[in-house]
């Protein structure tokens, strides 16, 4: 099984708002991702998790903010987004290790328009 | 600044033939290697990962690796309409970062 799931599948939000996009996974996999993906553009890293600790930020605005509660679930909160900042975020996740496991399963997205 | 570079397409092939994708690099030191099939408005789908020189089957899909030349190939036999999509290659690299290129956009034509 190789399923990350993320909710939600689809999210309108104001300049204003705040809101948070979950992801799950249940494969025992100790390193998760966020990506944003604009159209036409590969997937672009954001931020990745290894054992619960956040160990790269690839120099995201703090309108971004990750958090990982716990092994199996990734949150990205968002807060004060502009509209360029609409795009798919994209969860993945890999397990650590061999060069093998870093293999990477990502959800199915969010696609998060900001207005 | 580490690249991974595709031509950006379309690639179009007629129903039935073989789709030949390709990738070069430019971090020496990559070791893993993988291609992800992406449709439109949906996440990246990992179909071949590649570790080894030489060739690596799985199905329809073949994964070509030549570290020497920095270059990492995808070909799809019996090529489909369903296999009309945006294919990324991507390295992952000396940071354990997976580098993507720009992807290929493959249209198979029935």
């Amino acid at each position: 099984d190789t399923e990350v799931t993320q909710t939600p599948k689809h999210l309108v939000m104001g300049m204003t708002n705040k809101k948070s996009l979950k992801c799950e996974q249940h494969m025992g996999h100790r390193a998760m991702y966020w990506y944003k993906q604009k159209a036409k553009k590969p997937p672009e890293l954001m931020f990745v998790y290894s054992y619960e600790k956040l160990s790269i930020n690839e120099s995201v605005p703090s309108r971004f903010s990750p958090e990982c509660p716990n092994s199996s679930l990734l949150n990205l909160h968002l807060h004060a987004l502009q509209p360029e900042d609409s795009a798919l975020y994209l969860c993945a996740s890999s397990q650590k290790g061999q060069p093998s496991s870093y293999e990477q399963y990502f959800g199915p997205g969010t696609r998060l328009t900001v207005t | 600044q580490k690249e991974v570079e595709q031509n950006s397409g379309p690639l179009s092939v007629p129903e039935g033939a073989i789709a030949s994708l390709n990738c070069t690099y430019s971090d020496r030191v990559s070791q893993s290697f993988f291609w992800y099939r992406q449709y439109s408005g949906k996440s990246p789908e990992l179909i071949m990962s590649i570790y080894s020189n030489g060739d690596k089957e799985d199905g329809r899909f073949t994964a070509q690796l030549n570290k020497a030349s920095q270059y990492v190939s995808l070909l799809i036999r019996d090529s489909q309409p369903s296999d009309s999509a945006t294919y990324l290659c991507a390295v992952l690299d000396s940071s354990y970062k997976l580098i993507f290129g720009s992807g290929t956009r493959l249209l198979v034509r029935p």
